[in-house]
């Protein structure tokens, strides 16, 4: 199976900062990983696929970028509404696995 | 636009089989490369992922989990159905169905549905 290792597990950040989340496969996945946007009592939401490609309707203050084992999402200036806990996802082979989450709280 | 919701028992008892509907709409599961899986979420706990279905009937499950789980696809009822038996507490999660485009996103869930909340006690 591959491994996803989300760093940091929670960060503190205030609003208008840049925040870079990092998200590290066991082994190479080429760009096929997904990054979610998930809040409490919420359905995942998912935000980038194939490392960098924006999901329709997610605005362009999240970016991704990466491609063999290490990825970044990265959010331009942090709003209110982006504090939640971010996942990223590797579809690159089976098992489909998950990171284990980077929470982002406020500052 | 595409929608998914899940439904099925809210408690279920130790070793008991659990059943989950996914009903979709906005896609035909029928439609070359289109696929639907289920995740699951214990509480306060990352996302795990226990099952896909393909247009095609290709199946693909998580290996820790494959011995107890089966999924199932009616495409005039637009429903896939996930079983898993022998339930046990540790189980107890948000279960989530979501659709997985063609192409080379496949395995990438763009569409989720809002999850069903299941627990396992007696």
């Amino acid at each position: 199976d591959i491994q996803m290792t989300q760093s940091p597990s929670s960060l503190s950040a205030s609003v208008g900062d840049r925040v870079t989340l990092t998200c590290r496969a066991s082994q190479g996945i080429s760009n096929n990983l997904a990054w979610f946007q998930q809040k409490p009592g919420k359905a995942p939401k998912s935000l980038i696929y194939a490392a960098s490609f924006l999901q329709s309707g997610v605005p362009s203050k999240f970016s991704g970028s990466g491609s063999g084992t290490d990825f970044t999402l990265t959010i331009s200036s942090l709003q209110p509404e982006d504090f939640a806990t971010y996942y990223c996802q590797q579809y690159n082979s089976y098992p489909l696995t998950f990171g284990g989450g980077t929470k982002v709280e406020i500052k | 636009q595409i929608t998914l919701k899940e439904s099925g028992p809210t408690l279920v008892k130790p070793t008991k089989t659990l059943t989950l509907t996914c009903t979709f709409s906005g896609f035909s599961l029928s439609t070359s490369g289109v696929s639907v899986g289920w995740i699951r979420q214990p509480p306060g706990k990352a996302l795990e992922w226990l099952a896909l279905i393909y247009w095609n009937d290709d199946k693909h499950y998580s290996p820790s989990l494959q011995s107890r789980l089966t999924i199932t696809k009616d495409t005039s009822k637009n429903q896939v159905v996930l079983t898993m038996t022998n339930m046990d507490p540790v189980d107890t999660a948000t279960y989530y169905c979501a659709h997985s485009p063609d192409g080379s996103s496949w395995g990438f869930f763009d569409y989720w549905g809002q999850g069903s909340l299941v627990t396992v006690s007696s």
